[in-house]
């Protein structure tokens, strides 16, 4: 595998259900993120890992949990979502030394 | 705070002719700037980048842009579209560290026969 994956590709749930999403960076990078692409509204940025330490938590609900327990891997933990939580969800890699970002295809979300 | 605005929710534009996607951006100094496509259902692709040096870039797929300081832009074109091209384009500003990297709302490409 090359570049930034991300699994599930598609996901369903309730709101009483628990779930997570992966990520996975096959490019020796050494900083992740998590990102939501809502409709009709700019990228948002919601966490940053920085050498598997969150540097970045831009007032996310605590029902998103992230975790990264390397470098290469990053993981976002969804319980009791609400529908406005439906949503793709990027995830992206970096060198932390270099500014450009490289992104996975998502994980589209539905909460019903 | 930084930001970037994309004036054009939407441009159609016919197979074969030009293109030019207008990017501002505000940024309190020199900004790194970079050019993202996205094809229905899929992440944010690289197309191209500037940090510093030459103000006229050339990235993948047949792309340039050109940074303008006292404009505050950095516009993407494309001599000649093809319909592949049709996409969302996302234009984007950030910093050393990467914290706090900003998009633009995006453009939505429709390139007609």
């Amino acid at each position: 595998e090359t570049g930034v994956t991300q699994t599930p590709r598609h996901l369903v749930m309730g709101m009483t259900n628990k779930k997570s999403l992966k990520c996975e960076q096959h490019l020796g990078h050494n900083a992740m993120y998590w990102y939501k692409q809502s409709a009709k509204k700019p990228l948002e940025l919601m966490f940053v890992y920085n050498f598997k330490e969150q540097t970045e938590n831009n007032s996310v609900p605590s029902r998103f949990s992230p975790e990264c327990p390397n470098s290469s891997h990053l993981f976002l933990h969804l319980h009791t979502l609400q529908p406005e939580d439906s949503a793709l969800y990027l995830c992206a890699s970096s060198q932390v030394s270099r500014a450009e970002q490289y992104f996975g295809p998502g994980t589209r979300l539905t909460v019903t | 705070a930084q930001s970037v605005t994309q004036p054009d929710i939407h441009i159609t534009v016919s197979e074969g002719a030009s293109l030019e996607l207008r990017c501002n951006y505000s940024y309190g100094a020199t900004p790194y700037l970079f050019w993202y496509v996205q094809s229905p259902g899929q992440g944010l692709q690289l197309l191209l980048k500037y940090f510093s040096g030459d103000t006229l870039v050339q990235g993948i797929k047949g792309f340039e842009a050109e940074f303008k300081r006292s404009q505050s832009s950095f516009n993407l074109r494309k001599p000649s579209v093809h319909w592949s091209d049709a996409a969302e384009y996302f234009c984007a500003v950030g910093s050393y560290n990467n914290n706090d990297m900003r998009f633009g709302a995006g453009t939505r490409l429709t390139v007609k026969p």
